[in-house]
């Protein structure tokens, strides 16, 4: 099946800093790229929907200002948290649906674990 | 969006038994209802889809049915092993996006 990265896999970082998620499919040109959070014993939120070269759509609440993505290439899709605090610290995940397939799958990463002290 | 209901406490089961899980809406039927696995620290692994015009989808020791008039899927893990022990997730197609219910974790003892 087609794989999905992300890197780092955990980060630990000081309040008001920044940090950058990175998303790549390895197999297939991803056209669309989904950024989601979630808190322990929690569903996946949808934060946001980004497609290769367009601005990323965000979800109601998510404040785009704090949480910049883009995906500048069929491959890649960033998400960077920007001034980080102690309430932004959640599991990070990102999927990606390719060109084709005509069942709609979503190719999900193994997560990012950001903790924000 | 909709409400997605997944049983929030966690099923335990004897290995070899058939482990059900529910999943179940408050709104429109979706166009296809998918399931997936996810172990602990671990993003979400496809498992099966189901259509909103198929009533029934099998993969290897999986099933899924699809109730629209019910508003509701069953998951179903049949001669379910310890390896299968892990939180399921429902996902519902919400206009090319999916909308994921909380999860119900399945624990299997020999």
């Amino acid at each position: 099946g087609a794989v999905v990265s992300q890197h780092p896999s955990r980060v630990i970082c000081k309040s008001g800093t920044s940090v950058k998620i990175e998303c790549r499919s390895l197999d297939f040109q991803a056209t669309t790229m989904f950024w989601y959070r979630q808190f322990p014993k929690q569903s996946l939120m949808l934060m946001a929907t980004s497609n290769e070269g367009s601005k990323a759509t965000y979800e109601q609440g998510v404040e785009k200002d704090k949480f910049l993505i883009n995906h500048a290439s069929l491959t890649l899709s960033t998400l960077t948290v920007t001034s980080a605090h102690p309430e932004d610290s959640s599991f990070y995940i990102c999927s990606a649906r390719g060109l084709a397939g005509g069942n709609n799958e979503q190719f999900f990463g193994p997560g990012t674990r950001l903790t924000v002290l | 969006s909709q409400k997605i209901e997944q049983n929030s406490e966690a099923l335990n089961i004897q290995e070899g038994k058939t482990a059900t899980l529910t999943c179940n809406y408050t709104n429109y039927s979706p166009a296809y209802l998918q399931w997936y696995r996810q172990d602990p620290g671990r993003g979400p692994v496809f498992l099966l889809l189901i259509r909103e015009n198929e009533k029934e989808k099998r993969k290897e020791r999986l099933k899924v049915t699809f109730d629209t008039t019910l508003k509701q899927s069953l998951f179903h893990i049949t001669a379910s092993q310890p390896a299968d022990s892990a939180t399921y997730l429902c996902a519902l197609d919400s206009w090319g996006k999916l909308q994921f219910g909380a999860g119900t974790q399945v624990v299997v003892t020999p």
